[in-house]
């Protein structure tokens, strides 16, 4: 079954620390996996996917397929990175609606 | 560009009665939608739709909940006879037409709260 698994529910670091969110998935053919970020009072949006291997707002992703892990990494925490963070799994070339998303992970910034 | 319009924001509804969602995607865009969050649950995909069209129904539970997109005027999520598990967020996002499978960046719209008392 496919699956998206981000085990933290919470993760609170200092402003300046590193971060990073873990996800990992259950799929047994080609995925495409991609983050999407939800701020405060704002809609959900996406902050980056595998395939572009970009750095948006100073995170990184990189795709493992042997640990099947898409974690997401800052290397100094900001305070306004805090928000709502969603790992999400689609099939590729699959139909484009079918997104996994995991539970979600809420990332607190401490000033 | 306004983006994804949801409507209402918040609705609450009695065991038993309808519940319609309605969703007016960004301009140009022709793909419509739907997720469910539970509480403490992510989004789950419900199903996908272009104009006219039902293209994914996988998600959608097999009773009760019907989804349109037409022609004219926003995408419709109706739940009837609604149950008390039926509280959620309903999401609606929109992308435009795709090709050959690649993925088209889904926008989403701010979700409508259902509460069923």
């Amino acid at each position: 079954a496919q699956r998206v698994t981000q085990p933290e529910k919470l993760l609170s670091v200092f402003k300046g620390a590193p971060v990073e969110l873990k996800c990992n998935y259950s799929y047994s053919g080609s995925p495409e996996l991609f983050w999407y970020v939800q701020y405060s009072r704002q809609r959900l949006q996406l902050l980056l996917r595998h395939i572009s291997r970009e750095s948006i707002k100073g995170f990184t992703a990189d795709l493992n397929k042997g640990e099947t892990s898409f974690h997401l990494k800052k290397p100094f925490a900001q305070e306004e990175d805090s928000a709502m963070y969603y790992c999400a799994l689609r099939r590729y070339g699959g139909s484009q609606g079918n997104l996994i998303f995991g539970k979600g992970t809420k990332l607190s910034v401490k000033p | 560009n306004a983006g994804v319009m949801q409507n209402p924001r918040h609705l609450v509804r009695r065991r038993g009665q309808e519940a319609r969602l309605r969703c007016s995607p960004m301009k140009g865009h022709s793909h419509v939608y739907w997720y469910r969050q539970l509480p403490e649950e992510g989004l789950k995909f419900m199903v996908y739709l272009q104009k006219e069209n039902i293209i994914d129904e996988s998600g959608m539970p097999k009773e009760r909940f019907s989804a349109e997109f037409p022609k004219e005027g926003p995408s419709i999520l109706r739940i009837q006879q609604v149950v008390r598990g039926d509280s959620a967020a309903y999401f609606c996002a929109s992308s435009p037409p795709g090709s050959g499978g690649s993925y088209n960046e889904q926008f989403f719209g701010p979700g409508t709260r259902l509460t069923v008392l």
